[in-house]
């Protein structure tokens, strides 16, 4: 089982919503990621968690709250969030050994309306 | 700040054709990574680099690393339609056992026959 399992896969939101993504892995991976895409650009790293503890946090804003409540989950919570944070959210895991490649979930298509 | 470029952006070749993407960064490092991307979809690892001079090939597409020129190539023989897609190279600068991936722009790749 090589998936990384992300849901919802589809997401609209009001600015005053609180919400939550989630992902999901079975691999035994212990590093686990959350990127942000926007349309056209490449992903961007926003949090990385090894052995369940958060390891970088490359500067998110506050209303992106991570979460990993074991070995095999990663949630993002979602506050107050703006127009723009509108993209696809994806969630990836590796081993967390130097050079072992990532695998990535389908991602969540969020719309902040 | 780790830079990677990646080009060209945009590719539009003929069915049958060869043609190469050139990736370069900015900082030492020797893990490289190669990742399609279909529209709207997620990102399918293709290659993994690890050392200076990596060579690897699956079907008509092969991915090479030079360090010392900090310079990765994607080079694809005989393009066939299915190949039609986004291609981005990212780079790990984290140092330890997590990702720290930096990704270039993307190309854009399209196949006509």
């Amino acid at each position: 089982d090589t998936e990384v399992t992300q849901t919802p896969k589809h997401l609209v939101m009001g600015m005053t919503n609180k919400k939550s993504l989630k992902c999901e892995q079975h691999m035994g991976h212990r590093a686990m990621y959350w990127y942000k895409q926007k349309a056209k650009k490449p992903p961007e790293l926003m949090f990385v968690y090894s052995y369940e503890k958060l390891s970088i946090n490359e500067s998110v804003p506050s209303r992106f709250s991570p979460e990993c409540p074991n070995s095999s989950l990663l949630n993002l919570h979602l506050h107050a969030l703006q127009p723009e944070d509108s993209a696809l959210y994806l969630c990836a895991s590796s081993r967390p050994f130097a050079g072992t490649e990532a695998f990535f979930g389908q991602g969540t298509r969020l719309t902040v309306v | 700040e780790l830079k990677v470029e990646q080009n060209p952006l945009f590719l539009s070749m003929q069915e049958g054709k060869n043609y190469t993407i050139y990736c370069n960064y900015s900082t030492t490092s020797d893990r490289l990574y190669w990742y399609r991307q279909d529209p709207g979809k997620s990102l399918e690892s293709l290659f993994v680099l690890l050392s200076n001079g990596a060579v690897k090939q699956e079907g008509r597409l092969m991915a090479s690393l030079d360090t010392k020129a900090r310079l990765s190539t994607l080079h694809i023989t005989a393009a066939v339609h299915d190949l039609s897609a986004t291609y981005f190279c990212a780079v790990d600068s984290s140092g330890g056992s997590n990702y720290k991936l930096t990704f270039g722009k993307g190309t854009l790749l399209t196949v006509n026959p």
